[in-house]
């Protein structure tokens, strides 16, 4: 069965500095990947997804991922946070595309000032 | 973007009662929907595919008559939690695969206390 793996629980940022959400999955063939932001109290909205292709990966908001196949990853970065990027963060893979999605327990992001 | 829209956002209900949720995509048809369960601080939990049509596939350990499950039509999708208990509190939500093209949306969610 696939799975995922989010090893940080709580992350706490300052603003302007630097972002790597890690983000580990298990799963036989080749996966389809995916990072959502889920906002307190909202649904999920999609940052990033990964088909197929280049394997680096840019999504909304500033943000990217990196798909590495040897290490089973598929990392969420952004060069310089901002405080309204405090949420909590989803990496989910799939293995129908668009279809049932296997989610990671989430990142909380904190942002600091 | 599109957009999927759940109602209500939050409901309050009494032990024993029961407690309808929709979903509905508001500029796409949507053949397939999914309800997933989130805990507090916890990650979403796939509860059943909702097919257009046809009866929901419902994950293992979930209780498909304690939440029904109906896909009338191409844009609704309700989830009915039957018999509510406290242990049933949580925060659902759907999400609305579009076809054409492919990419899921997701609602809002909607959040169920029940006392």
């Amino acid at each position: 069965a696939q799975s995922v793996t989010q090893p940080d629980i709580h992350i706490t940022v300052s603003e302007g500095a630097s972002l790597e959400l890690r983000c580990n999955y298990s799963y036989g063939a080749t996966p389809y990947l995916f990072w959502y932001v889920q906002s307190p109290g909202q649904g999920l909205q999609l940052l990033l997804k990964y088909f197929s292709g280049d394997t680096l990966v840019q999504g909304i908001k500033g943000f990217e991922a990196e798909f590495k196949r040897s290490q089973s990853s598929f990392n969420l970065r952004k060069p310089s946070v901002h405080w309204s990027d405090a949420a909590e963060y989803f990496c989910a893979v799939s293995n129908f595309g668009n279809e049932k999605l296997t989610f990671g327990t989430g990142t909380r992001l904190t942002i600091i000032p | 973007g599109a957009v999927v829209s759940q109602h209500p956002s939050w409901v309050i209900c009494k032990s024993g009662t029961s407690v309808k949720i929709e979903c509905r995509s508001l500029d796409f048809q949507a053949t397939t929907m999914f309800w997933y369960r989130q805990f507090p601080k916890q990650s979403l939990m796939l509860m059943a595919t909702s097919n257009e049509g046809s009866k929901a596939t419902y994950e293992q350990g979930v209780e498909k008559d304690k939440f029904l499950i109906n896909h009338a039509s191409l844009t609704l999708s309700t989830l009915t939690v039957t018999s509510a208990h406290p242990e049933d509190s949580s925060f659902y939500i759907c999400s609305a695969r579009r076809t054409s093209p492919g990419e899921l949306f997701f609602g809002e969610g909607s959040r169920l206390t029940v006392l």
